[in-house]
């Protein structure tokens, strides 16, 4: 199975900060990777598709970006309901797999 | 309006069985494959199983195989995960998930969009 590296596990950063998570993929994966935010309590959401496609309805500070087995996820200007936990999941082949998860907490 | 509804959860000694369910509605079911995920007590998400749109297809995380058997009932848009030989380890809540539109580049390589809908997912609880 593909292992997914995230780092770092956890940030603390303030509002209006810039943010970036990373994924490496342990053999390359094209851009069969997605993005996603889970709160407290909820189930995820798609954040990103396919690297760098931005899912319907998420806001445009969010970004993807990498091909092969590097890749980043940013949020350009922390907003106070962007503190969550955040995944990533490799949709190359199966077993799909995912990072070990960022929680993004308040400084 | 997509909703994944999933249910069967429940409290099972180890060894035991359960069966649980996700009704699908707002989208043509068949037309998509489906996954569970789930989520032990603060943990991270584990990708369980994954089934192809028609059926035909099955794919189970190492964790699971041999143990778990998920199927689909198209004619009812229901997705299925059986669960058999349950280990204090499999306690998590269970997330069934609708997988994005499949597109193929020139090569003929398979991609999808995402996993872009989840249910709010069913607790399984395995202990004595």
């Amino acid at each position: 199975a593909i292992q997914m590296t995230q780092s770092p596990s956890s940030l603390s950063a303030s509002v209006g900060d810039r943010v970036t998570i990373t994924c490496r993929a342990s053999q390359g994966i094209r851009n069969d990777l997605g993005w996603y935010q889970q709160k407290p309590g909820q189930a995820p959401k798609l954040l990103i598709y396919a690297a760098s496609n931005l899912q319907g309805g998420v806001p445009s500070r969010f970004s993807g970006s990498g091909s092969g087995t590097d890749f980043t996820l940013a949020i350009s200007s922390l907003q106070p309901e962007d503190f969550a936990t955040y995944y990533c999941l490799q949709d190359y082949n199966y077993p799909r797999t995912f990072g070990q998860g960022t929680k993004v907490e308040i400084k | 309006e997509v909703q994944l509804l999933e249910s069967g959860g429940g409290l099972v000694q180890p060894g035991g069985s359960l069966r649980l369910s996700c009704a699908a509605s707002g989208f043509t079911f068949s037309s998509y494959a489906m996954n569970w995920v789930r989520q032990a007590p603060g943990k991270g998400l584990d990708w369980v199983s994954g089934i192809s749109d028609s059926g035909g297809s099955t794919y189970y995380a190492d964790s699971v195989k041999g143990r778990f058997t998920i199927s689909r009932d198209n004619s009812k848009n229901t997705l299925f995960l059986q669960m058999n030989s349950l280990r204090a380890e499999d306690t998590a809540i269970y997330y069934c998930a609708k997988v994005g539109i499949v597109y193929y580049d020139g090569s003929g390589g398979a991609h999808t969009n995402g996993v872009d809908y989840w249910g709010q997912g069913t607790l399984v609880t395995v202990s004595s």
